[in-house]
């Protein structure tokens, strides 16, 4: 199974500032038929059930504000909060859907300093 | 608009089974593989189990292997989850999603199962 690892498991940052999560993943998610880094992002409030962020590790999903932006290839992954908003407290997670079983991050909760 | 909606979540005891389900509408549900994701209180998200477009590949996580058994009715729009000889630590709230090239969305809102004497 492949193993996605985040960094850090907790992070506090002030309001208009940058939050950076990382994921590594144990094997590399690149599908060489698509090009594509089978990596998706998801955000998960408090009683809320995930919801989907950004998709091929770079993609932002429609409708998703744009200073949630996704990088990296291969093995290593950012998700990346320009000027943070009170209503981006939430847990977020890694995921890769590269192999079955489609494994998760740990989840990085992300306060408010 | 795309929506599952799960069902059947209960408080079981120690050995117990249970059969979750997950209606979906809003897309054509014979073309995409539905999986189920768990979230036990207060952790993170385990996958669990998967199934294909056409039900002909199956998935299981470790945890639930020889346990659960995942199948799905087309005709129905249905994804169903049978669970066996529960645990305690099999308490959680069980997702269904949609997968896709995106990843898995949308997510239902989950029915919790609660294994408990």
């Amino acid at each position: 199974d492949i193993v996605m690892t985040q960094s850090p498991d907790s992070l506090a940052v002030s309001l208009g500032e940058r939050a950076t999560i990382n994921c590594k993943s144990s094997q590399s998610v690149f599908y060489s038929s698509n090009n594509k880094n089978q990596l998706a992002w998801y955000q998960q409030k408090s009683g809320q059930p995930p919801k989907l962020l950004i998709y091929w590790a770079s993609t932002r999903e429609s409708g998703v504000p744009e200073r949630f932006s996704g990088s990296g290839s291969g093995t290593d992954f950012t998700l990346t909060i320009t000027s943070l908003q009170a209503e981006d407290v939430a847990l977020y997670y890694c995921h890769q859907y590269y192999s079955t079983p489609y494994t998760f991050g740990q989840g990085t909760k992300l306060e408010i300093k | 608009e795309e929506q599952l909606v799960e069902s059947g979540g209960d408080l079981v005891q120690p050995g117990g089974s249970l059969r979750l389900s997950c209606l979906a509408s809003g897309f054509t549900f014979e073309t995409y593989g539905v999986h189920w994701v768990r979230q036990a209180p207060g952790k993170g998200l385990e996958y669990v189990s998967g199934i294909s477009s056409h039900g002909g590949s199956t998935y299981y996580a470790d945890s639930v292997k020889d346990r659960f058994t995942v199948s799905r009715d087309n005709s129905k729009n249905t994804l169903f989850l049978q669970l066996r000889s529960l645990r305690t630590e099999d308490t959680a709230i069980y997702y269904c999603v949609k997968a896709s090239r995106s990843g898995f969305d949308p997510w239902g809102q989950g029915t919790l199962v609660i294994v408990s004497s």
